[in-house]
């Protein structure tokens, strides 16, 4: 168990729809990142937050968006969903927004956009 | 930009054997260098990283890794494997020029453990 949670475990909806996954890090982490894995495109990193600010962009897209809160867990919240979108969501935590400070992932999010 | 290459989708190790999982990085300067490994149905867990010194890092289960900055390689090594060692693992590099991204990660390698 990294300490890191992520809400729901799995979640099926509709093209079009718009859903929000949750991430709570590890005690202590100031960092959270997201990444998306999926068979075609492999891990990608898509966002990274940074004690409630936005710290660095990768590869998300417009449709996606994502924000930290002052207790620290974060949301990403994927809009406008497309089928390609399905894939696994897993989010990362760290001690600070440095990448050799080791990254701690969640159990992933299984998003199927039918 | 950075990148990592995993040559190698599926390996096939006799359980006993010893294994070794290629990984090539495209990066300017010195990277930061991860392997990270993923069981079914679970996150990922770091099981050794690279940043500076010595060459040739020890992780967890076993595992090592030797970073060669001539051929732009950092490959995964375990001496005698497990069944339990059957999974996907990943290559992954970081910026260590001073930015905060996320790491990219190659395609992953999937081992498969013969008994």
């Amino acid at each position: 168990d990294s300490g890191v949670t992520q809400t729901p475990k799995h979640l099926i909806t509709a093209t079009g729809q718009r859903v929000t996954l949750r991430c709570s890090p590890r005690s202590g982490d100031l960092s959270v990142y997201w990444y998306q894995q999926s068979l075609d495109q492999g891990l990608q990193f898509l966002i990274q937050y940074y004690n409630g600010e936005e710290r660095a962009k990768g590869n998300i897209l417009e449709r996606f968006s994502a924000q930290q809160f002052p207790d620290l867990h974060s949301e990403l919240n994927l809009s406008s969903l497309e089928l390609g979108d399905s894939a696994l969501y897993f989010c990362a935590s760290s001690t600070a927004g440095i990448p050799y400070n080791e990254q701690f992932f969640g159990p992933g999010t299984r998003l199927t956009v039918l | 930009a950075q990148s990592v290459t995993q040559p190698d989708i599926h390996i096939t190790v006799s359980e006993g054997a010893s294994l070794e999982l290629r990984c090539n990085y495209s990066y300017g300067a010195t990277p930061y260098l991860f392997w990270y490994v993923q069981s079914p149905g679970q996150g990922l867990q770091l099981l050794l990283k690279y940043f500076s010194g010595d060459t040739l890092v020890q992780g967890i289960k076993g595992f090592e890794a030797e970073f060669k900055r001539s051929q732009s390689s950092f490959n995964l090594r375990k001496p005698s494997v497990h069944w339990s060692d059957a999974a996907e693992y990943f290559c992954a590099v970081g910026d260590s020029g001073g930015g905060a991204d996320g790491l990219t990660f190659g395609k992953g390698t999937h081992l498969i453990i013969q008994p």
